[in-house]
């Protein structure tokens, strides 16, 4: 079946612009994970969604970061007024469940996010 | 706060050497380990995972990882190592608030020469 899909799969934003990343999981898969992989802090964890909730939201940098996620299925990650820092690959993961920890999550392709 | 470390931030082998990546994490309670592995212009996939049970633990192409308690480790192995398995490899404990999110370390880049 179809993997976790992300688009777009590279994204250029000026300083200040908002962006929207959107991350379709796996159907079926109850929890989803946003990620972020970049140069000088390797893989972070940003936030994590059980159905619609998000029971966990500890990794979100800022207030600039907000996610959302409909339907129990796709789900939008938008940075508000891009910094530079804000540049890194940002990945989407989903597995059947997440509360016990004990499914393996399947990555998405991730977002290349460049913000000049 | 849970923390993992890998020792090793890049690996250069021969095509035969054997291969381990050391991976510590910081968490006393029960946890759930991972490799996971990233190969040149592909998705991050999973190489294997320690859930309970026996320590020794193995996934695909024919990598290992033992579960040492006492040492909180969780170490990667294999035996004999190809040209392919150049890439990145991660260890990964799941967090301890029920949720399943992966605290990563900061990655091993593998460089095998043919």
């Amino acid at each position: 079946g179809a993997g976790v899909s992300q688009s777009p799969s590279n994204k250029v934003t000026e300083k200040g612009k908002d962006v929207e990343l959107r991350c379709d999981p796996i159907s079926g898969h109850t929890a989803l994970y946003w990620y972020r992989q970049s140069l000088g802090q390797g893989l972070e964890f940003l936030i994590y969604f059980q159905g619609n909730s998000a029971p966990d939201k500890s990794g979100l940098p800022s207030d600039r970061f907000s996610a959302e996620r409909t339907g129990g299925s796709v789900s939008t990650l938008t940075i508000q007024r891009t910094q530079q820092e804000d540049s890194a690959v940002y990945l989407c993961a989903s597995s059947l469940e997440g509360t016990s920890g004990a499914y393996e999550q399947y990555f998405g392709p991730g977002t290349r996010l460049t913000v000049t | 706060a849970q923390s993992v470390s890998q020792h090793n931030h890049h690996v250069i082998l021969s095509e035969a050497a054997s291969l381990e990546l050391g991976c510590n994490y910081s968490y006393g309670g029960t946890v759930n380990l991972f490799w996971y592995v990233q190969y040149p212009g592909q998705h991050l996939q999973l190489l294997l995972k320690y859930f309970s049970g026996d320590p020794l633990v193995k996934g695909i192409k024919g990598f290992e990882a033992e579960f040492i308690k006492s040492k909180f480790s969780f170490n990667l192995r294999k035996p004999s190592v190809q040209w392919s398995d150049t890439a990145e490899y991660f260890c990964a404990v799941d967090g301890s608030s029920n949720t399943g999110k992966l605290i990563f370390g900061q990655g091993t880049t593998l460089q095998v020469k043919p």
